[in-house]
């Protein structure tokens, strides 16, 4: 049984540009989290979804990111129009059900030039 | 606005020490987890406790759930060069639909 996918590891974007960051979760799982994380800091909570659905999005900035979870296919982050400040590791983490058991993917780390 | 607070920062020691990490907070939290994070990975979960007064080994890891359930403490035993890591406290934020994370203790086991 495959983990929690991300792709790309690795995205440089130059300011302005979009990024798209995708989330494939572990078979069976419909629950997905996204987090971001600067250096020497901890996780911090952007959105969670449900397949098809947006449950909660209280730690995603309300410009320039968006997140979907479509019937088929992976989770997608998108930042519009990034700035340097956009630079971290964003992870996603899936989950059968509960908050309690998420499995995290290794992350996709952007840097902004 | 519900945070944990992760001590130390930073933790060097040698192999074969003992030491405790703790996870503080001023909220009560139905369950914490602790993870661990190495360098260009994500966190795995290493354990959820769920009651107060509550104690589960894993190994050489001993975590406990303060009685309040609203703190926590990891003690490793005989660290190990393998143990080197960032450990990572996590609870259930309000509303039950996202997770808080505490800043993490990097640990480092030098043999």
């Amino acid at each position: 049984n495959a983990g929690v996918m991300q792709n790309p590891r690795h995205l440089v974007r130059r300011r302005g540009q979009e990024a798209r960051l995708r989330c494939s979760p572990m078979k069976g799982h419909s629950h997905v989290y996204w987090y971001r994380q600067l250096p020497e800091e901890g996780l911090k909570f952007m959105v969670y979804l449900q397949k098809e659905n947006i449950i909660d999005e209280s730690g995603m900035p309300k410009e320039r990111f968006s997140a979907e979870f479509p019937k088929e296919g992976p989770s997608i982050l998108r930042i519009q129009q990034v700035v340097r400040g956009d630079s971290a590791a964003y992870f996603c983490a899936s989950s059968p059900g509960g908050i309690e058991t998420q499995y995290f993917g290794p992350g996709t780390r952007l840097l902004v030039l | 606005t519900q945070l944990l607070e992760q001590s130390p920062q930073f933790l060097s020691i040698q192999e074969g020490e003992n030491l405790t990490v703790y996870c503080n907070s001023s909220s009560v939290f139905s369950s914490l987890q602790w993870y661990r994070q190495e360098p260009g990975e994500g966190p795995v979960l290493l354990v959820t406790v769920v009651t107060g007064g509550e104690v589960k080994k894993l190994k050489r890891l001993t975590f406990q759930f303060g009685d309040a359930r609203k703190d926590s403490s990891l003690h490793i035993t005989a660290a190990q060069p393998g143990d080197t890591g960032l450990y990572l406290c996590a609870g259930d934020g309000t509303g039950g639909f996202k997770t808080i994370f505490g800043a993490g203790t990097r640990l480092f086991v030098k043999a």
